[in-house]
């Protein structure tokens, strides 16, 4: 199974700032996906970052609130632009293999 | 789209006990059906999963799941719990596209 590491791990930012969160895969990939998990509740797709096309986005969710990158197979970036207090949550990048989802440990983020 | 329901919000068993899962999709085509469990302060893992085959799936740490499919359901189970199974379980499923769709989870404590 795929090792997933984020970066960072948790962070408290302002409000109507940006945070990039990296995620590293310790193989190639072809398809990423980044979730959110609002306290409290379940885990959201946000969007499905497959190298070499856009990310193609979940209702809800557009590109300029939520730019991914995905340079290469084994790296994604997603940046939360513009953050409110409601964008407080755990953001999780998960890869797809084999009819599986590994799941990265989370970004941790507060806006205040 | 698909969407998952989770029967039970919170549930508190003591030691031994046994348990059980309600989780139930709703979804016309086939799907593939997983059940993930996040222990406090660790990341989602997967916990079992169903594909096609034999509808009883045993996954690790003793935890099986049956695969209902005329009742859209795919339940979990485990005979006797420990006071290291108290976590968080969340049932998901998808459409063979790798989106997953999660319940709301259920929040399992186990007493010693």
């Amino acid at each position: 199974s795929a090792v997933i590491s984020q970066k960072p791990s948790r962070d408290i930012c302002q409000r109507g700032t940006s945070l990039t969160i990296q995620c590293q895969v310790d193989s190639q990939v072809t398809m990423m996906f980044w979730y959110r998990q609002q306290p409290g509740q379940s885990l959201t797709l946000i969007a499905t970052a497959n190298q070499g096309s856009e990310a193609t986005y979940e209702s809800g969710f557009v590109i300029d609130k939520f730019p991914i990158s995905r340079p290469n197979l084994t790296f994604s970036t997603l940046t939360v632009s513009n953050m409110s207090p409601e964008d407080s949550s755990i953001y999780l990048c998960s890869v797809g293999q084999s009819n599986e989802q590994y799941f990265g440990p989370g970004t941790r983020l507060t806006v205040t | 789209a698909q969407s998952v329901s989770q029967h039970n919000h919170h549930v508190i068993l003591s030691e031994a006990a046994s348990l059980e899962l309600g989780c139930n999709y709703s979804y016309g085509g086939t799907v593939n059906l997983f059940w993930y469990v996040q222990y406090p302060g660790q990341h989602l893992q997967l916990l079992l999963k169903y594909f096609s085959g034999d509808p009883l799936v045993k996954g690790i740490k003793g935890f099986e799941a049956e695969f209902i499919k005329s009742k859209f359901s795919f339940n979990l189970r485990k005979p006797s719990v420990q006071w290291s199974d108290t976590a968080e379980y969340f049932c998901a499923v998808n459409a063979r596209d790798y989106k997953l769709s999660f319940g709301a989870g259920t929040t399992v404590t186990v007493r010693a």
